[in-house]
């Protein structure tokens, strides 16, 4: 079955800090994709980044990068000089073909990790 | 662009009665989730539409949870009666199609509490 592990429940660091969410994900897909949403204390899920399973280049946007390994099957997630914005659950996710009629498609989440940044 | 839109974004009310939550996903996307998200159980995939047909409901957890699409531009998921286990954030969210590489955005979620 799949699965997507964000072993990190809740973390808290200081404004500037940098910070890395761990995602660890189980899958016998070979063609998959990941992603990471973040959902701040107003509630909304917010989009962050999209990775297919044959794209291992590591991304940045800004004050984010993600680090996408196969090899340990991890899609880990860095804020560099956190701010105070940043305080909000991140949650991974893993895209899952269900073996259903018409072979349609879910995400799994993991549990989320709740990021605090202190000013 | 508009995004998802739900509507209520906060429901309460009492034990046994029935709830309405709505939801109008993004224009021209073809599909359509509800969400559930708990404390204890994180995020729940209720049910999947595509092209307005539901897909797969094997997350609606009883009985009492039903969902619709009449058409491309709304869906409602109902809960009659309802319980206070049903208290939780439900999220729709909505992708341009069934591709599996697609993005779903999800709506801003109804909070509902039932006493």
């Amino acid at each position: 079955a799949q699965k997507v592990t964000q072993a990190q429940t809740e973390i808290s660091v200081v404004e500037k800090e940098d910070v890395t969410l761990d995602c660890v994900y189980e899958t016998r897909d070979t063609t998959y994709y990941l992603f990471w949403y973040k959902q701040p204390p107003s509630g909304e899920l917010v989009f962050l980044i999209r990775r297919n399973s044959f794209d291992e280049q590591n991304e940045i946007s800004g004050r984010y990068s993600w680090n996408f390994q196969k090899s340990t099957s991890s899609f880990n997630f860095t804020i560099t000089a956190s701010q105070v914005v940043d305080s909000a659950v991140y949650f991974c996710a893993l895209s899952e073909v269900m073996r259903t009629q018409g072979g349609s498609e879910k995400l799994v989440f993991g549990k989320g990790t709740k990021l605090t940044v202190n000013p | 662009d508009a995004g998802v839109i739900q509507s209520p974004r906060h429901e309460v009310t009492e034990m046994g009665q029935e709830v309405t939550l709505r939801c109008k996903p993004i224009s021209g996307h073809n599909s359509l989730f509800w969400y559930r998200q708990t404390m204890m159980r994180g995020l729940e995939l209720l049910i999947y539409f595509n092209n307005n047909v539901p897909i797969d409901d094997s997350g609606m957890p009883e009985d009492r949870f039903s969902a619709k699409m009449p058409n491309a531009s709304f869906s409602t998921l109902k809960i009659q009666p309802s319980e206070p286990r049903d208290s939780a954030v439900y999220f729709c969210a909505s992708r341009p199609s069934r591709a599996t590489w697609e993005t779903q955005y999800f709506g801003p979620g109804t909070r509902l509490l039932v006493l």
